[in-house]
């Protein structure tokens, strides 16, 4: 089964500024990484699949790169509703896999 | 415009058998490449992905929990049913469905029933 670790856990940003999330697979998952944002009570969504290519609607601001092990969120400039969790998750094995998330709080 | 739905029970007592149904609309699961799976969310914790159909039938189970679930569809109601056994109070969680077009992830997904284990 492919773990995927996140980091950081918590990350504290403050508006306008970016934002950068890291993903790492235990083992290469090609370009099949997603992103996920979740706000409190909500279901998860898709921002980014394929490692690098934005789900409709998802602004522009949010960019996703790295193939293989290593992948990363980046939020450009982060607005209000930008603060909430995200996670990645692996598609490229079963089980697909999700990583432990990151919180992105406001400083 | 793609739906999902979860129903079910709110509360279960430990070792009994938990039965979801996940309604939906805008998609068939005869079609080609579409896909329904089963993501669970204990309270404050991260998203474990559980079971996935697909439209060929075929069936994908987490590693840890793949003795205690099937997941099963029926075309005829656009439904797929998620069954776990031997429910423990971990296993507390709000459950989602989800589908997927073979190949990409999960693109849209229901709001989530909440399942308490308790006795």
């Amino acid at each position: 089964e492919i773990v995927v670790a996140q980091s950081p856990a918590t990350l504290s940003v403050s508006p306008g500024e970016r934002a950068t999330l890291s993903c790492r697979a235990s083992q290469s998952v090609s370009s099949n990484l997603a992103w996920y944002q979740q706000k409190p009570g909500q279901a998860p969504r898709l921002l980014i699949y394929g490692a690098s290519t934005r789900a409709p609607g998802v602004p522009g601001r949010f960019s996703g790169s790295g193939s293989g092990t290593e992948f990363t969120l980046t939020i450009s400039s982060l607005q209000s509703e930008d603060f909430a969790s995200y996670c990645c998750q692996q598609y490229n094995d079963w089980p697909h896999t999700f990583a432990q998330g990151t919180k992105l709080e406001i400083k | 415009q793609v739906t999902l739905r979860e129903s079910g029970p709110a509360l279960v007592k430990p070792t009994q058998t938990l039965t979801l149904t996940c309604t939906f609309s805008g998609f068939s699961l005869t079609t080609r490449k579409m896909c329904v799976s089963w993501i669970r969310q204990p309270p404050g914790k991260a998203l474990e992905w559980l079971a996935l159909i697909d439209w060929d039938d075929d069936k994908y189970y987490s590693t840890s929990l793949k003795t205690r679930l099937t997941i099963s569809k029926d075309t005829s109601k656009n439904q797929v049913v998620l069954t776990m056994t031997n429910i423990d109070p971990v296993d507390t969680a709000t459950y989602y469905c989800a589908r997927r077009i073979s190949a990409r992830p999960y693109d849209s997904w229901g709001q989530g029933t909440l399942v308490t284990v308790s006795s």
